[in-house]
């Protein structure tokens, strides 16, 4: 069955990075783009960009240039999101979710919490 | 601000009939197709409907999804208990070159 399996919750401190992997399996990587979501605290959901597991080209959202890559590694099928120079702000859980045509998300990994504290 | 709007909440008895509504524009829900995502209490979000009105396998048929002009609107009928989660519209936004969220619903069984 299709998974997408996240790494596990992060501590951070202010001006560190971090980088959240997701881990793809039971489908071809390379057919489907994966997505990157954002949720804050108590907050609604905010797409951060996607990119493209055929060529490894990542589009970000306006609010998300910087200070945030998207990677890929194919070789083990998995996704990368990394945030560098993180602030307080940065708190929150990230997903990784799988891209259909229609740019509906059918898959999603279960989140991944970054806690950005001094 | 997401620019697509939903009422904050939503509540109906077991059995009855609840609508939410996705208001949008025509950079979005005018142009392309609306999907709806269910987000239980501490889980992932997880697609209730996809382009506009079709569900995956294993939605029950209970979520219907309809859309007009630059406003879309999920009907959750046959109201239960574990329908209690918060509900968000999402659409491509041409003009945003984005894909937003709506600001969403929770759902509450009384």
């Amino acid at each position: 069955q299709v998974l997408l399996v996240q790494s596990g919750s992060e501590l951070k401190k202010p001006g560190a990075s971090v980088k959240v992997s997701c881990k793809a399996s039971g489908y071809i990587f390379a057919g489907y783009t994966i997505n990157w979501v954002r949720q804050a605290p108590g907050q609604g959901l905010e797409w951060m960009g996607w990119i493209n597991t055929d060529t490894g080209i990542p589009t970000y959202a306006r609010a998300f240039t910087g200070r945030f890559v998207f990677s890929l590694d194919t070789s083990v099928s998995t996704s990368y999101l990394q945030i560098d120079s993180l602030r307080a702000e940065d708190t929150a859980v990230y997903y990784c979710a799988r891209v259909r045509t229609g740019w509906y998300s059918d898959y999603w990994g279960q989140g991944t919490l970054v806690t950005v504290s001094s | 601000q997401s620019v697509l709007t939903q009422p904050p909440s939503a509540s109906g008895t077991p059995g009855q009939r609840v609508a939410i509504s996705c208001s949008g524009s025509s950079s979005n829900i005018g142009t392309n197709a609306v999907n709806w995502y269910q987000q239980l209490p501490g889980a992932a979000p997880k697609l209730l409907i996809s382009t506009n009105k079709q569900r995956p396998s294993g939605v029950p048929d209970r979520f219907s999804g309809s859309e007009s002009g630059t406003s879309a609107s999920l009907a959750i009928s046959g109201l239960q208990s574990e329908d209690e989660a918060v509900y968000y519209c999402a659409a491509w936004d041409d003009r945003l070159d984005a894909y937003v969220f709506g600001t969403g619903t929770k759902v509450t069984v009384l």
